[in-house]
């Protein structure tokens, strides 16, 4: 199947500062790319979707000033946490989608810590 | 907006019980629906991909059935294994693509 790479896997953080994490396909071009958040004994919540060229779509309650979503390539998408606090920390996925088709592959997520 | 629900919230089972995972959705104009398998700490692995076209998907001693227009899907695990611990969840795409809670499934040598 095709390859979605995270990056980092894991990042611990200061509170205060900001963090960035990539999302990339490697073998395929994603026109949409999702991002989750995942707490602790949680489930997966969709935060928002991406459209290569376009502004991300938040889901209610998702801040978009803190999570700053770009997604200027079709291999590339990024999720900046700003202003980092220790309600942040979370496990953080993508999955993209490739033109045409309905299945989306997700990447093998980013564990945030901030202290 | 599309609701995903997962019953049993959490299942214990001795080694070797055939078991069911029930999953259910409100909008039936559904893209595809897939199954994941998430062990603690860690990413997710895909187990079965249905699309809205079909019916059911195998592999290995994993099945999963789709009803769209009843809005539900199984996940059938034969001859379970104390392997087969973890979280399972079932994700269902339209234009995005929705997670229920999961089921935490144990399984008991």
């Amino acid at each position: 199947g095709a390859v979605v790479s995270q990056h980092p896997s894991r990042v611990i953080c200061k509170s205060g500062t900001s963090v960035k994490i990539e999302c990339r396909s490697l073998d395929f071009q994603a026109t949409t790319m999702f991002w989750y958040r995942q707490f602790p004994k949680q489930s997966l919540m969709l935060m928002a979707t991406s459209n290569e060229g376009s502004k991300a779509t938040y889901e209610q309650g998702v801040e978009k000033d803190k999570f700053l979503i770009n997604h200027a390539s079709l291999t590339l998408s990024t999720l900046t946490v700003t202003s980092a606090h220790p309600e942040d920390s979370s496990f953080y996925i993508c999955s993209a989608r490739d033109t045409g088709t309905t299945e989306a592959f997700f990447g093998q997520g980013t564990r945030l810590t901030v202290v | 907006k599309q609701e995903v629900t997962q019953i049993p919230a959490a299942l214990s089972v001795p080694e070797g019980e055939n078991l069911v995972l029930n999953c259910s959705f409100t909008d039936s104009a559904i893209y595809n629906l897939q199954w994941f398998r998430q062990d603690p700490g860690k990413g997710l692995t895909s187990l079965l991909l249905i699309q809205s076209s079909q019916r059911e998907q195998t592999s290995g001693r994993l099945n999963a059935s789709l009803d769209k227009s009843s809005g539900r899907s199984t996940l059938y695990i034969a001859a379970s294994q104390p392997g087969d611990s973890a979280t399972y969840l079932c994700a269902v795409s339209i234009d995005d693509m929705r997670f229920g809670a999961g089921t935490r499934l144990t399984v008991k040598p």
